[in-house]
């Protein structure tokens, strides 16, 4: 079974740049995750979706990030206009919430570079 | 919110040796606690997980540990092995905050043959 898949995995732009990665979540998980990891530091959630509703945007900076979730499979996430503090790694993840204790899957994550 | 921290951030051990990082949290609300291990250019993967009704889980060369009195729980690895030198990471899901996990900093294992 495949597993969590983003891309691109590396992505370079220049400040003021739109920029969008992409996630497909592991066939039938209905809860999929955005997360940031800076360098050195733990993944901190971006927004979390069950099925095609973002139920957890609160750490989402609204004003030039935003995700959508259509039809509650692939997701994508995009930051416009992008700024030097953006350089991170994103992941996404996902899970198959039917008990409230499962655990979330995650992809290579993208990297971003804003110079 | 919930609040997760982490020790140590960095751990070197010989080859053969156990290793133990720990974790603590502020929530009782708190109710999972799985642990994942992040390989350089690669997102983190879980390799083991501990839910609140449980005391002690062990798989092979890994155990985790968890006292909800104390609120900490903790990392166990014997018979390091070069190849488990990775960053590690814990985390605690709270349903009452949207069902989130919160992560901790990371450790850094060094695992010298």
């Amino acid at each position: 079974e495949a597993g969590v898949v983003q891309s691109p995995r590396y992505k370079i732009i220049e400040k003021k740049q739109p920029v969008a990665f992409w996630c497909n979540p592991i066939s039938g998980h209905n809860t999929l995750y955005w997360y940031r990891q800076n360098l050195g530091q733990g993944p901190e959630l971006l927004i979390r979706y069950e099925n095609e509703e973002a139920v957890d945007d609160s750490q989402l900076p609204k004003d030039r990030f935003s995700a959508e979730r259509l039809k509650g499979v692939d997701s994508t996430l995009k930051i416009q206009p992008a700024e030097l503090g953006d350089s991170a790694v994103y992941l996404c993840a996902s899970s198959l919430e039917l008990l409230m204790n499962t655990e979330a899957f995650f992809g290579q994550g993208t990297r971003l570079t804003v110079v | 919110g919930e609040n997760v921290e982490q020790h140590p951030s960095t751990l070197s051990v010989q080859e053969g040796d156990s290793a133990v990082i720990k974790c603590t949290y502020s929530d009782s609300a708190s109710n999972y606690f799985p642990w994942y291990k992040q390989e350089l250019g690669k997102g983190p993967q879980l390799i083991i997980d501990i839910r609140s009704n449980v005391g002690e889980k062990k798989d092979q060369r890994i155990a985790v540990t968890l006292n909800k009195t104390a609120k900490h729980f903790s990392l166990h690895i014997t018979e390091t092995q070069p190849e488990d030198s990775a960053v590690y990471f814990c985390a605690a899901r709270n349903p009452p905050l949207f069902n989130k996990f919160y992560f901790g900093s990371g450790t850094k294992l060094n695992v010298k043959p």
